[in-house]
Formats: C-alpha cells, structure tokens, sequence
C-alpha cells in the first residue's frame, strides 16, 4: 500500500531531551517535507527536502533539524526541544514539486 | 511573503451547496491546491488548478482566477461526512516552499 508513516504517534517529553521522529515514504516520491500545525495559525512548513541531500527551511525551522540520506526517509530532529513545539506535526512527499502532497497520519508531541 | 486568506467558519445544510473562498497575492502564482483534513486525521487533496476556470471533480469543484487572486472550492449535495476542515495553499513564489492558509472548518447540519 503507497504510504507515508511516521513514528511515534504520540509523544510526550520534558524539555531538552532529544527527540527524532521519523517519516518514511514508500512511493518513491523526490519532495518531502515537515509540517507543524497549531490551532488558529494552521499548517506551517519546517523544512523541505527536494531530493536525497538536498533540503531547505521552511517558515518556521528554529529549533529543528532535518536530513535526507536515503530518498524514503525524511527525520525531523529536535535537538532541545521547548514548550512552544508542543505541537501536530505532518510529514508529506509528493512526486514533485508541481503535484499534490501525500500526508502521513501525524505525530503528536507534548513537550512539559 | 505570500499571504493566503480564507474564512474560519461556514455552516450549511445537508444537500444544500457551499462556496468556500481563497484568496492569495498574484505574484509568482504557480498553482493552488485545496485539502480536505478531518479532525484528528491528516489533510487529503481535492484538487489543483494551475489554469484559470472550473475543475469538476463529482460533488466538488474547484475555481481559479488568476488575475484576481481569488479560488473556491464548490461543495455540492452536501453529505454529514463532508464537516471538515479545507485548506487552500500555494507555493511561494520563486521558492521549494508552501504555504497554507488556517483553514475553513464547515460544519453540515442534517
């Protein structure tokens, strides 16, 4: 089944404990990107990746890390996180640029 | 920046039609897309529209004119499962990014 999953599902965590949440696609889709979504301010994007080693900020990237060693797979690292990245986070690929978004079921972070 | 607008709320009836709206700045236009995101659940796309004029896709279409900055989303036989939130989003201009607008949630009253 063509697929975007991400891991954890659900996360709560205290401020300043690493965290990498992952995102893995099956389509071999070239675009991947990270979004955040917050109540009133909508989707945000992090940061894009156009291909395998390639990638960009978004709106919103403080605070966050990406990488793109292997075209599937799309981490988003916090490395310290803080309170204001309590948050709904999407990742997405799409074929390219120019095509629509696939999105994963979403991850759920709570950091106290 | 590219600044996207569209309405918080809207409510109709079921098998009534509605028009959600979306405006955005012209410059370096290169395509609109609209999602449809239940709540709890991830966005889905409806449609895309690069050309100015009407995409029909079943009970939804979708409207573009380029030189006002304005699109709909037109939402026919309105069913119970179509209360959800839409999103509208562009890609910014000269850029790999996309931006999204907050989203408008409908609710459909039986």
């Amino acid at each position: 089944e063509a697929q975007v999953t991400q891991n954890p599902r659900y996360l709560i965590t205290v401020t300043g404990k690493k965290l990498t949440v992952t995102c893995s696609q099956n389509m071999n889709h070239e675009y991947m990107s990270w979004y955040r979504q917050d109540p009133g301010l909508g989707l945000r994007q992090i940061y894009y990746s156009m291909n395998v080693e390639v990638t960009d900020k978004g709106d919103v990237p403080e605070g966050y890390k990406v990488s793109r060693k292997e075209k599937r797979n799309f981490p988003l690292i916090l490395e310290s996180p803080s309170p204001n990245q309590t948050s709904l986070y999407f990742c997405a690929s799409s074929p390219d640029i120019l095509y629509e978004q696939y999105f994963g079921p979403g991850t759920r972070l709570t950091v106290t | 920046g590219q600044n996207i607008d569209q309405p918080t709320e809207m409510t109709a009836t079921e098998g009534a039609i509605v028009q959600i709206n979306c405006t955005y700045q012209t410059s370096g236009f290169n395509g609109l897309f609209w999602y449809q995101q239940h709540a709890g659940e991830a966005p889905t796309f409806l449609s895309y529209n690069v050309l100015d004029g009407l995409e029909e896709k079943g009970r939804f279409s979708s409207f573009l004119s380029r030189s006002k900055g304005y699109s709909y989303l037109l939402l026919k036989e309105l069913q119970m499962k179509d209360s959800a939130s839409y999103l509208c989003a562009v890609r910014s201009p000269g850029t790999y990014k996309y931006i999204f607008g907050t989203g408008t949630r409908l609710k459909v009253l039986a």
